[in-house]
């Protein structure tokens, strides 16, 4: 079965551009995640949706970051402008989600994203 | 902010030992769930346990909750040297927070032939 994709895997921009990081959730799971992860801080929640609709966007960092989940099967994570301090990998992470909270996330392998 | 801090941040073994992580978190708790990560990957699911559950075991992990003290560990038997990864503990709230998860620092874990 095919797990959480996300693409690019590697992402090296130059200050001052836009990058748009995709994702593609597991089949069949209504709850997808961004996360942001870097030595310093760990891996941190940015925003999560459930059934398409954003629930919780209180990590997100400023209002240069920006996210959307037009489908069941697509979101992305978008940084305009982009600075250096954005430098790190995320995550794209989705888990089933209903009367059962909590459930086990599934995780992509990451976008690692370098801002020069 | 992270809730859950694992105890000790870093762990070296020797293959066949066992090596024990310890997790601590501040709020009341749904679930407690282990994750590892293995360099340049994403993390991965190893075991969840509930609230009112004080003792899980999967294959060589066994884990246990308390959560009088906040507090849960995770122990691998007889280690190999592909268990040398890093190991998240994540605390899921329930209600109050909604479906997402908490998780903590991590420990990284070598494990050495």
């Amino acid at each position: 079965d095919a797990g959480v994709i996300q693409s690019p895997r590697h992402e090296v921009t130059e200050m001052g551009q836009e990058v748009t990081l995709r994702c593609k959730p597991i089949s069949g799971h209504n709850s997808l995640f961004w996360y942001r992860q870097t030595m310093m801080r760990g891996l941190e929640l940015l925003i999560y949706f459930n059934n398409n609709v954003p629930i919780d966007d209180s990590g997100m960092p400023e209002d240069r970051f920006s996210a959307k989940m037009p489908n069941a099967s697509f979101s992305t994570l978008k940084i305009q402008p982009s600075e250096p301090r954005d430098s790190a990998v995320y995550f794209c992470a989705s888990s089933t989600h209903g009367r059962v909270r909590n459930q086990p996330q599934h995780f992509g392998d990451g976008t690692r994203l370098s801002i020069l | 902010s992270q809730q859950g801090e694992e105890d000790p941040q870093a762990l070296s073994i020797q293959e066949g030992e066992n090596a024990t992580m310890n997790c601590s978190y501040k709020t009341s708790i749904n679930n407690l769930q282990w994750y590892r990560q293995n360099s340049g990957r994403g993390l991965v699911h190893l075991i969840l346990i509930r609230s009112n559950e004080r003792e899980k075991h999967s294959g060589r992990l066994r884990v246990t909750l308390d959560t009088s003290k906040k507090s849960s560990s995770l122990l691998i038997t007889a280690s190999r040297a592909a268990d040398t990864a890093s190991y998240f503990c994540a605390t899921g709230s329930g209600t109050g927070g909604g479906n997402k998860l908490t998780f903590g620092t991590g420990t990284q874990l070598k494990v050495e032939l």
